[in-house]
């Protein structure tokens, strides 16, 4: 079946950058998206860009434009997210979910990503 | 970036039908077509449902999406208490060339 395994919860101080980790499995990688979706605790959803894991490709959210980095390892089905010049308003869950037409079909549990001084 | 505009809270009886909506405009739900995700509390997103009327598998008939136009809607039929639940709708915005989600709506099954 398909999975989306994200790694652990982060701590971390403003300024600092994070590397959430997304292991896929279940399905050939390199055919489908992976988006990059982060919710603050109580808020919705805010998307915050895709990658292409066959060719690399990525597109980011204005927002996001500058601190964020999505890159992959194919040899082990990974996906990446870094953020950078981290902030307090930064806390939140960052999940990665699959594209598929257009939607996001399968979702990671979620990497809780804190930032405090 | 703009997003979506869904109404923050729906209340129905059990069984009754929910109709809830998705707005946009001609770049993202009335050009791209809109997807249905169903969050609880504490877990990620569940797709409902993608480009409008497309149910993946596994999703209950009580569920049914479509779109007018810039709007989307989801109707969930004979409402049952796990019905209860955030419900995001989200399109792909072809000026933007990002995702957009809407703010949200709380179904709370009465």
């Amino acid at each position: 079946q398909v999975q989306l395994v994200q790694s652990g919860a982060e701590v971390k101080k403003p300024g600092a950058s994070v590397k959430v980790s997304c292991k896929a499995s279940g399905y050939t990688f390199t055919s489908y998206d992976i988006n990059w979706v982060r919710q603050a605790t109580g808020q919705g959803l805010e998307w915050m860009g895709w990658m292409n894991p066959n060719s690399g490709n990525t597109g980011y959210a204005q927002k996001f434009q500058g601190r964020v980095t999505m890159t992959r390892d194919t040899s082990i089905s990974t996906a990446y997210m870094e953020l950078s010049s981290l902030r307090s308003e930064d806390t939140a869950l960052y999940y990665c979910a699959r594209g598929n037409e257009g939607a996001p079909d399968y979702w990671g549990q979620g990497t809780l990503v804190t930032v405090s001084s | 970036q703009a997003g979506l505009t869904q109404p923050p809270s729906v209340s129905k009886g059990f069984r009754q039908t929910a109709t809830l909506t998705c707005t946009g405009n001609s770049n993202n739900v009335g050009n791209q077509g809109a997807a249905w995700l169903q969050q609880y509390q504490g877990h990620p997103p569940k797709l409902l449902s993608y480009r409008n009327d497309n149910r993946p598998s596994g999703i209950s008939e009580r569920f049914s999406a479509s779109r007018s136009g810039n709007t989307a809607s989801l109707t969930i039929t004979g409402l049952q208490p796990e019905d209860e639940a955030d419900y995001y709708c989200s399109a792909w915005d072809s000026s933007l060339s990002a995702v957009v989600f809407g703010g949200g709506t709380k179904l709370t099954v009465l």
